[in-house]
């Protein structure tokens, strides 16, 4: 079956810092990846997505890359800021209209 | 151009009640899928739905949770005789028809239930 593996947490970062956050999938097929965020009190918001690999999904400055030999779409950003404080998902798809299969997400402080 | 809709925001029933949680999709989509959200854990899909049909039920449990999405009106998730472990957050979320963007799910702000 399907299965998305989130580094462990909480991370705690100083503003300015980069960040990454490490996610390794298994999939029958060939899933699309996505990476969605979730802020308190709130639904999940698709932050960046790529459906083949080599592709190269970005938003906000957040930027995931599909690496296909390491089943892999880690997520980086180059300088965090205290607006980025929430938990992010790494998540899969197998086809249009699917369900999503998810991390257990990882939640992300950062300091002032 | 709203978003996808869902009420109650926050539930609180006793055990052995009944829970209904319903969510309206974003206009022009389609499909709805429901996932449930359990204290310190991702999200887990539990049934996906067209109008009038359910396609996927596969992470539905077996009994006392139904789900339905009727020609007219929002898709229901129903929960009878709930027990403290249905304390949750549950999601609604919906994607259009097609290919491309078929690929991406819109996200309600969830139904947190409490059950005491």
């Amino acid at each position: 079956g399907n299965s998305v593996t989130q580094m462990e947490g909480p991370v705690t970062l100083s503003e300015e810092a980069f960040l990454t956050i490490n996610c390794t999938y298994t999939a029958t097929g060939y899933p699309s990846l996505f990476w969605y965020v979730q802020y308190p009190g709130e639904g999940l918001q698709l932050l960046l997505k790529a459906t083949k690999a080599d592709d190269k999904g970005s938003n906000k400055g957040f930027e995931a890359t599909y690496r296909k030999e390491t089943t892999s779409f880690h997520l980086e950003k180059g300088s965090v800021q205290v607006s980025d404080s929430a938990v992010y998902f790494c998540a899969l798809s197998t086809g249009a209209n699917s369900k999503l299969t998810f991390g257990k997400g990882i939640t992300l402080s950062v300091r002032p | 151009n709203a978003g996808v809709m869902q009420n109650p925001r926050h539930l609180v029933r006793r055990r052995g009640q009944e829970a209904r949680l319903r969510c309206s999709p974003m206009k022009g989509h389609s499909h709805v899928y429901w996932y449930r959200q359990l204290p310190e854990e991702g999200l887990k899909f539990m049934v996906y739905l067209q109008k009038e049909n359910i396609i996927d039920e596969s992470g539905m449990p077996k009994e006392r949770f139904s789900a339905e999405f009727p020609k007219e009106g929002p898709s229901i998730l129903r929960i009878q005789q709930v027990v403290r472990g249905d304390s949750a957050a549950y999601f609604c979320a919906s994607s259009p028809s097609g290919t491309g963007r078929a690929y991406e799910q819109f996200f309600g702000p969830g139904t947190r239930l409490t059950v005491l």
